[in-house]
């Protein structure tokens, strides 16, 4: 098993410029989540799913979207790249709720100069 | 506001001594505690979680954390630091009022010297 895999692992975009991030899982987990992960501030939800065909809103949305069209891949897209944007970013899910453990991916490091 | 707290963002110990990372919360409710470690360039991975029961909960890799509901506090300890241990390590908190969402904490970067 893979677990949960993000591509691309690294990424340098222009300001304005648009991208999409694609999570993976092979473990038929329901919930996903995207973090974005700042120097001294842990992680901070960005969006999360507790199905396929549902998203929600986590602490830090504005500038992103996703979407959930399979059980197995959560995107997270961004449509005009901002460099308060620069971060490193998780993807995550788990078997049930935020109560049960999560399973990280290995990241993707976004650069926006 | 739910919050969690990690006191001192690195911490150094020997190799042989006592790990202890402190953690805070603010909830309440009865929360959903976890510990989480990352090593370098890698995503998290839990350590042990606390839900319901017993309040000294064992993880892996030698390490235990305490719910003491008095305190707001979930303290990671490990009685004897190993070179493999620094990593950064990262506290998290979900319940109620935070739709039981995860809330994580800052983080603790633990080096230990040989």
């Amino acid at each position: 098993n893979a677990g949960v895999t993000q591509t691309p692992k690294f990424r340098v975009l222009k300001t304005g410029q648009s991208m999409t991030l694609l999570c993976a899982q092979d473990m038929n987990h329901e919930y996903m989540y995207w973090y974005r992960q700042d120097p001294g501030m842990g992680l901070r939800l960005i969006h999360y799913s507790v199905g396929e065909g549902t998203t929600a809103k986590g602490e830090v949305p504005d500038g992103y979207n996703v979407s959930r069209l399979k059980k197995q891949n959560f995107l997270l897209g961004l449509e005009s790249a901002a460099p308060s944007q620069t971060s490193v970013y998780f993807c995550a899910s788990s078997k049930q709720g935020f109560s049960t453990e999560a399973f990280f991916g290995q990241g993707t490091r976004l650069t926006v100069v | 506001a739910q919050s969690v707290t990690q006191l001192g963002s690195h911490v150094s110990v020997s190799e042989g001594a006592l790990v202890l990372l402190r953690c805070n919360y603010s909830s309440s409710v009865p929360p959903y505690l976890f510990w989480y470690v990352q090593y370098p360039n890698q995503g998290l991975q839990l350590l042990l979680k606390y839900t319901t029961g017993a309040t000294l909960v064992k993880g892996i890799n030698g390490f235990e954390a305490e719910f003491k509901k008095s305190e707001t506090s979930f303290h990671l300890t490990k009685p004897s630091a190993h070179m493999s241990d620094a990593a950064e390590y990262f506290c998290a908190v979900s319940d109620r009022a935070s739709s039981y969402k995860l809330i994580f904490g800052s983080g603790t970067r633990l080096l230990v010297r040989p």
